[in-house]
């Protein structure tokens, strides 16, 4: 099954934008992969799905300034206008042959 | 509106069992699969097991099979988690989350399991 690479931490600055990036072990390119985003204390919100083509959709009420894109192995999650509400856990997750996976998440500080 | 309310959650001995509910709304339950995820404290999410729709399998990670047993209720809306020869490290916050085409496209508020002697 798949193995799902986060980076631990990132940090970015109030109004600024953020890229982060889950990546997918080898052979297994073409997965769709659900982005979420979890803010202290709370349950994990679906952010959106994203696509081996690039293409991604996003769950209801899911701001603007959250978009998705791929390359290769690689999911992103993007951030624009960086408000002191995205400080939060983002985990990514797919399916594979009867198993699901998630990334070990990656915390986000907005400076 | 999508709504999945989870219960049953409470505090139990190492050995005991649970079993957990979640209630769901909002949308045609039948034919989605379902999910429980769980969070022990100050980690990372971590998938326990899934049920397909319509009457199909069930899944379960290797963390818990021969352990854990789900089910679900279609005529209710529910979905089920019995938990049985509780440990210690099945402390953690139960999610329920409906699935999508391979991903997870909603959660629940969860519900807290600590087991303790």
């Amino acid at each position: 099954q798949p193995v799902l690479t986060q980076s631990s931490s990132a940090s970015a600055s109030l109004g600024s934008s953020v890229k982060l990036t889950c990546t997918l072990s080898s052979g297994h390119s073409s997965k769709i992969i659900g982005w979420h985003q979890q803010q202290p204390g709370m349950a994990p919100r679906f952010l959106m799905k994203v696509e081996g083509s690039g293409n991604y959709n996003k769950g209801s009420g899911v701001p603007d300034r959250f978009s998705g894109s791929s390359s290769g192995t690689d999911r992103y999650l993007t951030i624009s206008n960086l408000q002191s509400e995205d400080e939060a856990d983002y985990y990514c997750e797919t399916w594979d042959t009867n198993t699901r996976v998630f990334g070990g998440g990656t915390k986000l500080t907005v400076l | 509106e999508v709504q999945l309310v989870e219960s049953g959650g409470g505090f139990v001995q190492p050995g005991g069992s649970l079993r957990l509910s979640c209630a769901a709304s909002g949308f045609t339950f039948s034919i989605y699969g379902m999910n429980w995820v769980r969070q022990a404290p100050g980690k990372g999410l971590e998938w326990v097991s899934g049920i397909s729709g319509a009457g199909g399998g069930t899944f379960y990670a290797d963390s818990v099979r021969g352990r854990i047993t789900t089910a679900r209720d279609d005529s209710k809306n529910t979905f089920l988690l019995q938990m049985d020869s509780l440990r210690a490290d099945d402390t953690a916050v139960y999610y329920c989350a409906r699935g999508a085409d391979g991903y997870l496209d909603s959660w629940g508020q969860g519900t807290l399991v600590t087991v303790s002697s």
